[in-house]
């Protein structure tokens, strides 16, 4: 069973709309949550991280932790062709181990 | 400030053979985790070292190993390459590792193929 679980796309959303990407974890006892793009060919960058439940804005960046559905999402407005990219998730576990997803593909379509 | 940079960035071995990998992490960082990256199963967690010493370790097996130095630079090594491992490997470094709102930046990976 996989401890963070994403869809593994590709999710394709047209230029200016809203992409929303979604992550689930299995230990309850994870503290906190990060988002990292990664570009094709490229290391992950860090979006921004959530560690209280409800919504977390940054530019056209909201990340969204909900802690008893052991949820946590990504929503990107307007979104733009250089938002194409690979999403991971990632979960500080309990034992202080930095859990990642798969990732999702997003693909930003013009 | 410089960021992480890895050596070599490509590496191509046969089966059987060993490799070392180099991170040197980001001036000031004293936390440097190294993860496997394949396609479609994201990053797998090695390893993490913090001051020379290592505070936590994934799910691989023993030919995998690391280690630490004085200046926060690390080493991982791979022993008796299977073709399984060809992956790109990846450190991050942080300034105090583990904690909850910790950024890991990350290097540009090296590139391993094994034959």
């Amino acid at each position: 069973q996989k401890e963070v679980e994403q869809n593994s796309g590709p999710l394709s959303v047209p230029e200016g709309a809203i992409a929303s990407l979604n992550c689930t974890y299995s230990d309850r006892g994870s503290q906190s949550f990060f988002w990292y793009r990664q570009y094709s060919g490229k290391s992950p960058e860090l979006i921004m991280f959530i560690y209280s439940n409800g919504d977390k804005e940054d530019g056209r960046f909201t990340a969204q932790l909900n802690k008893a559905s052991q949820y946590v999402s990504l929503l990107i407005r307007d979104s733009q062709p250089s938002d194409s990219a690979t999403y991971l998730c990632a979960a500080l576990y309990s034992n202080y181990q930095l859990i990642w997803g798969a990732g999702t593909k997003l693909i930003i379509k013009p | 400030k410089a960021g992480v940079t890895q050596t070599p960035r490509y590496l191509i071995k046969t089966r059987g053979q060993q490799v070392t990998l180099s991170c040197s992490p980001i001036s000031g960082h004293r936390s440097v985790s190294w993860y496997q990256q394949t396609p479609g199963q994201g990053l797998q967690f090695l390893f993490e070292y913090f001051s020379e010493t290592q505070r936590n370790k994934g799910n691989f097996p023993g030919r995998f190993s690391g280690r630490q130095f004085s200046n926060s630079r690390s080493e991982m090594n791979v022993s008796t390459l299977e073709l399984g491992d060809s992956a790109l490997y990846l450190c991050a470094s942080s300034l105090e590792g583990a904690t909850s709102y910790n950024e890991q930046f990350f290097g540009p990976g090296t590139r391993l193929t094994v034959l």
